[in-house]
């Protein structure tokens, strides 16, 4: 199957850094999402992010579908930002649906006030 | 918004015990999605459904099965549950390919 990896494991940051996580899978993707799981357990959709680039606040996302990797931007880095980052990959099905996701084993982030 | 509706949040289980897991979609969500998530570890993918057929297999064990109804609700059933099926039980659904999960299962067997 697809593998999917994920770097930094592990990044500690002060409050106000920016950061860079990064995503590359071995295989065509035509559906790559990033995912911020917080403290409590509760996975939050960032981007649906198969090619090009995307911003929303704070954060904003690149993928290159050729070379196979994406990248996630944090600016301006908030407490409330800690968590585990998940970048995961899938295939779109003709037709309508879509396969399951392979999931990264995600970024922890943690940012120190 | 509406989101993904997850229950039980909490469920404790004795070992070869059976358990249902209930999830219901986003209103007007075409797809829905199982996952498994046991500690620290990254999600791994169980079953999904496309308009109440099922539409992908993931790494479900044959101990579980799943099910999604006309009213478009999905139930997980698993049954003689093992110490290692302790683990936080996600749903999602998508309408277009974007995931929504609900806030999950945590299922512990003792």
């Amino acid at each position: 199957g697809i593998q999917v990896e994920q770097s930094p494991p592990d990044l500690i940051l002060q409050e106000g850094a920016n950061s860079t996580l990064r995503c590359n899978f071995s295989d065509s993707v035509n559906n790559l999402q990033w995912f911020h799981q917080n403290p409590w357990g509760q996975l939050i959709n960032l981007f649906y992010i198969p090619s090009g680039t995307k911003q929303n606040g704070r954060l904003s996302a690149t993928t290159v579908a050729t070379e196979r990797y994406s990248l996630l931007y944090i600016s301006s880095s908030q407490t409330t930002d800690s968590g585990v980052y998940f970048c995961a990959v899938g295939v779109r099905v003709s037709g309508g649906g879509a396969d399951g996701l392979t999931f990264g084993k995600g970024t922890h982030l943690i940012i120190q006030p | 918004a509406a989101g993904v509706i997850q229950s039980p949040r909490h469920l404790i289980k004795e070992k070869r015990e059976t358990a249902t897991l209930k999830c219901y979609p986003i209103p007007r969500h075409d797809t829905v999605y199982w996952y498994q998530q046991g500690p620290g570890q990254d999600p791994q993918f169980l079953i999904s459904f496309y308009e109440k057929m099922q539409s992908d297999k993931g790494s479900i064990p044959d101990r579980f099965s799943a099910q999604q109804f006309s009213d478009y609700h999905s139930e997980l059933n698993m049954s003689s549950l093992e110490l290692g099926d302790s683990a936080l039980y996600f749903c999602a659904s998508s309408s277009t390919v974007k995931a929504f999960f609900g806030q999950g299962t945590r299922l512990t067997v003792v």
